[in-house]
């Protein structure tokens, strides 16, 4: 099992420019969710997709958008990127609290924005 | 929407248990304590979650208290890898959303 897969691994941006960071996991849980983490900082969440075909706003969701594209699958798109995006980000899923199935992690996409 | 309190950092010697305290005092009868940790750079980890009885498996012990409004986490023989963030965290019964505090910086010194 490969649990969460991100890519890519590290990218460079200049400013303005676009890209779509992916996420993919094959537990074939529900939910699955986007953070940001700054140096020294805790994570902070972006966006969440509860289910196939929903997703929500998180605490930080200015800049991004995000599609769910099916169950395995989310991806976050920097339309425009500004240096004050460039941050580690790292995906997750799981199953909703209770089921005792806890939340899987990517290993992260470490993004530059110059 | 994080509702817990953790101390920023502490320090453990290796071989002594770790105690990282959370402080939860708003949480509801329906809200699980989950705990986390990153090492370094890494994705984080699961280690743990209780709702109200004290839960042990095998990289730590859960000890919540009585009126649910703390609990510690307590890794009982603490090494240099476990050197990292440790977060707590609750989250409701059914809950999709996921939300993680500043967590508690503990580092293990030889």
């Amino acid at each position: 099992n490969a649990g969460v897969t991100q890519t890519p691994k590290f990218q460079v941006l200049k400013t303005g420019q676009s890209m779509t960071l992916q996420c993919a996991q094959d537990m074939n849980h529900n939910s699955m969710y986007w953070y940001r983490q700054d140096p020294g900082m805790g994570l902070r969440l972006i966006y969440y997709s509860a289910s196939e075909g929903t997703t929500d706003k998180g605490e930080v969701p200015n800049g991004y958008n995000v599609s769910r594209l099916n169950k395995r699958e989310f991806s976050l798109r920097l339309e425009s990127a500004a240096p004050s995006q460039t941050s580690v980000y790292f995906c997750a899923s799981s199953e909703e609290a209770g089921t005792g199935l806890e939340a899987f992690f990517g290993q992260g996409t470490r993004l530059t924005v110059v | 929407d994080a509702k817990t309190t953790q101390p920023p950092s502490m320090d453990c010697a290796e071989g002594r248990a770790a105690n990282l305290p959370c402080n939860h005092s708003t949480i509801s009868g329906n809200e699980y304590v989950y705990w986390y940790r990153q090492i370094h750079s890494q994705g984080p980890q699961y280690i743990i979650h209780g709702l109200k009885n004290n839960e042990t498996n095998e990289m730590a012990s859960l000890i919540i208290t009585e009126d649910r409004k703390s609990s510690t986490l307590i890794l009982p023989h603490a090494t240099l890898r476990d050197t990292a963030v440790y977060y707590c965290i609750e989250r409701g019964q059914g809950a999709q959303k996921l939300v993680f505090g500043q967590g508690t910086r503990l580092t293990i010194n030889p």
